[in-house]
């Protein structure tokens, strides 16, 4: 079942913060997330793992919160470069790593 | 440099023509997936493997095939296509399962008249 992302859309201008979620309903144990400009392939921002573990750019924040089974992104201070459709991916405690896609994130970021 | 290549890029055909879209991956990542992408819905798992001979379902695996053979390449298979089968598929491959990104092609788009 695909997590679900909320908002689906946002605009924001240069320098203002955004957050991304992302929702399951089923236990984690990992959550990917992806930023995927228009005609380009996705690419990677972060990993976070149950138990505290991240992996990701210096500049991209984001929380994991397995009780709640949800994760969320932080962009501070937009720059134009940010703009895209964001991706969470779940992936549960199984041994397959398969992961789970949500249905996306459009976010605009305008001078 | 690490990549992963698909093949072709672009495709037109027609209903009922076996096609195939070629993967290949050269990092030696044991775990590669194939994706759909529509509008609004966004990354659908069509087809997963998890090494050379073990391929499971993901989503959506109705009308496609997989197979994997060599560690390198991850093969879709269409196998009579329609047009509901239109879209925007991309391959990825990945190290360490949960550890590790997914490293995506760049994409073929797909439209079956």
């Amino acid at each position: 079942q695909q997590p679900v992302q909320s908002p689906q859309a946002v605009i924001l201008r240069e320098g203002e913060d955004a957050v991304i979620n992302c929702s399951s309903s089923k236990a984690l144990y990992s959550v990917h997330w992806y930023r995927q400009k228009h005609g380009e392939a996705p690419v990677f921002l972060m990993i976070l793992l149950k138990g505290g573990e991240q992996k990701g750019h210096d500049k991209i924040s984001a929380s994991f919160n397995e009780k709640k089974q949800q994760s969320s992104l932080y962009l501070t201070a937009s720059q134009l470069s940010y703009s895209g459709t964001y991706f969470c991916g779940t992936g549960r405690p199984s041994n397959t790593g398969k992961l789970i896609f949500g249905q996306g994130t459009t976010l605009q970021v305008k001078p | 440099e690490a990549q992963v290549t698909q093949n072709p890029r672009y495709l037109i055909t027609v209903t009922g023509k076996k096609l195939t879209v070629t993967c290949s991956q050269n990092m030696n990542h044991e775990y590669m997936s194939w994706y759909r992408q529509d509008p609004g819905l966004g990354l659908r798992q069509i087809y997963y493997s998890m090494n050379v001979e073990v391929t499971d379902k993901g989503d959506v695996p109705e009308g496609y095939k997989v197979s994997r053979k060599e560690k390198r390449n991850f093969p879709l298979i269409l196998e009579s296509p329609s047009p509901n089968q239109t879209s925007l598929y991309f391959c990825a491959s990945q190290g360490q399962i949960h550890y590790n990104e997914q490293f995506f092609g760049p994409g073929t788009r797909l439209t079956v008249l």
